[in-house]
């Protein structure tokens, strides 16, 4: 079974702030790892992807991989109300991809 | 941009009925997915499609099938709906293999089963 766990929240945090989001995955073959971001009633739209170990950053959200602790998070600074969604995790693995259940953020004006 | 298209954003059907979905993307992709999501499950890979006329079972495929005669259009069928299938469904697809390639959306459908 190849899992892919993430903290349901929900996560709060002050407008500005920096949000935080955790994903760890179970395969060690995963191959490439991406964010979405899921507003209700709506599918899900890609923030970014990672394949290497590291940080890779765009504009205010920052991804990072540690593939030796089989784990992925998203940064995002400066945090605004628009940023209220669900944020899922997903990991590739041949040409299957593994989402987690997802993380509500509610950034509070 | 890519464009994926589903059939239609809410329906509802009568147990027993036979159900159709479909979904259509217009950037010549080779993979595309059937999954579904729901509250706390997350979503879950139905079947997917790596070429015309392929089909391979994702995690859940009990009670659907597949059909997918054009590279465009990947169809979902349920052969005889229950009220346990009531749930949103989304439609995928990625252009080959290589590992960076990311997931497309359609809008979903949200189907209910009554």
């Amino acid at each position: 079974q190849k899992e892919v766990e993430q903290n349901s929240g929900p996560l709060s945090v002050p407008e500005g702030a920096i949000a935080s989001l955790n994903c760890t995955y179970s395969d060690r073959g995963s191959q490439s790892f991406f964010w979405y971001r899921q507003y209700s009633g709506k599918s899900p739209e890609l923030i970014m992807f990672i394949y290497s170990n590291g940080d890779k950053e765009d504009g205010r959200f920052t991804a990072q991989l540690n593939k030796a602790s089989q784990y992925v998070s998203l940064l995002i600074r400066d945090s605004q109300p628009s940023d209220s969604a669900t944020y899922l995790c997903a990991v590739r693995l041949g040409n299957q991809f593994y989402f987690g259940t997802g993380t509500s953020l509610t950034v509070i004006p | 941009d890519v464009k994926v298209t589903q059939s239609s954003r809410y329906l509802v059907k009568r147990t027993g009925e036979k159900v159709f979905l479909e979904c259509v993307q217009d950037m010549d992709h080779e993979n595309m997915f059937w999954y579904r999501q729901d509250p706390g499950l997350g979503l879950r890979l139905i079947y997917f499609s790596y070429d015309v006329k392929m089909k391979e079972k994702g995690d859940i495929p009990e009670g659907y099938s597949v059909s997918r005669e054009k590279k465009e259009r990947f169809s979902l069928i349920l052969e005889s709906a229950s009220t346990n299938q009531t749930s949103m469904y989304l439609c995928a697809s990625i252009r080959g293999s290589q590992t960076y390639n990311e997931q497309f959306f359609g809008p979903g459908t949200r189907l209910t089963v009554l």
